[in-house]
């Protein structure tokens, strides 16, 4: 079946300008993450959805960067007056949640490629 | 807070041959799982093998094991015939049982198989 894509695979954006970045989870995954990977560097976590309610954004490097997952599936991180230490591999994945299994494997997308001039 | 330590930015092995990769954590939770994450060059990330902290047992999957050496906080990964195929990025990842069960990355190891 289809994995987790993501949209746009690479994004250009000038400092100061707002991106938003889409993911598509696997259907009928519950659990759904967002991931900063700076270029060199191991994927550090920015949120943690289930289903539409975002229960751990404790990653979110400061008040520009915002995520939503409305109805519970497609999730949208928001990125207001881009900087250039925001340039990063965004990655997003998500994970079904089987009651009753130990542990729920995260599946990653492909990342958006973002760059700040 | 915990922290994942891949020591090796770089290493190289001979087609066929064997190569292990190190990583060291450290954690308070008592109960968590491991991981190792293979990234090629320009490919999603895949997991390639995962250990449970409650099991003394190493995890094995086919040409990929682990050396789990709880006090220590050591979890090395060993790819034995090494093939073509294997280069790519290795990431150690730690995640905390329960919760959300978010990933704790190292900072990578960069694998090249040699033809």
């Amino acid at each position: 079946g289809a994995g987790v894509s993501q949209s746009p695979r690479y994004k250009v954006a000038k400092r100061g300008q707002d991106v938003a970045l889409r993911c598509d989870p696997i259907s009928g995954h519950v659990s759904l993450f967002w991931y900063q990977q700076a270029l060199g560097q191991g994927p550090e976590f920015l949120t943690y959805f289930q289903n539409e309610a975002q229960l751990d954004k404790s990653g979110l490097p400061s008040d520009r960067f915002f995520a939503e997952r409305p109805e519970g599936s497609v999730s949208t991180l928001k990125i207001q007056r881009t900087q250039q230490e925001d340039s990063a591999v965004y990655l997003c994945a998500s994970s079904l949640d089987l009651p009753n299994r130990d542990y729920h494997e995260q599946y990653f997308g492909p990342g958006t490629r973002l760059t700040v001039t | 807070a915990q922290t994942v330590t891949q020591s090796q930015p770089e290493m190289s092995v001979q087609e066929a041959e064997t190569v292990t990769l190190s990583c060291t954590y450290d954690t308070s939770e008592s109960n968590y799982y491991l991981f190792w994450y293979k990234q090629p060059p320009s490919r999603q990330m895949i997991l390639v093998i995962r250990q449970e902290a409650y099991k003394q047992q190493n995890a094995t999957e086919n040409r990929f094991s682990v050396n789990f050496q709880k006090a220590a906080k050591s979890f090395s990964l060993k790819i034995s015939d090494s093939q073509l195929g294997d280069t790519a990025m290795y990431f150690c990842a730690f995640a905390p049982r329960g919760g959300s069960e978010k990933l704790v990355f190292g900072k990578g190891t960069k694998l090249t198989v040699n033809p």
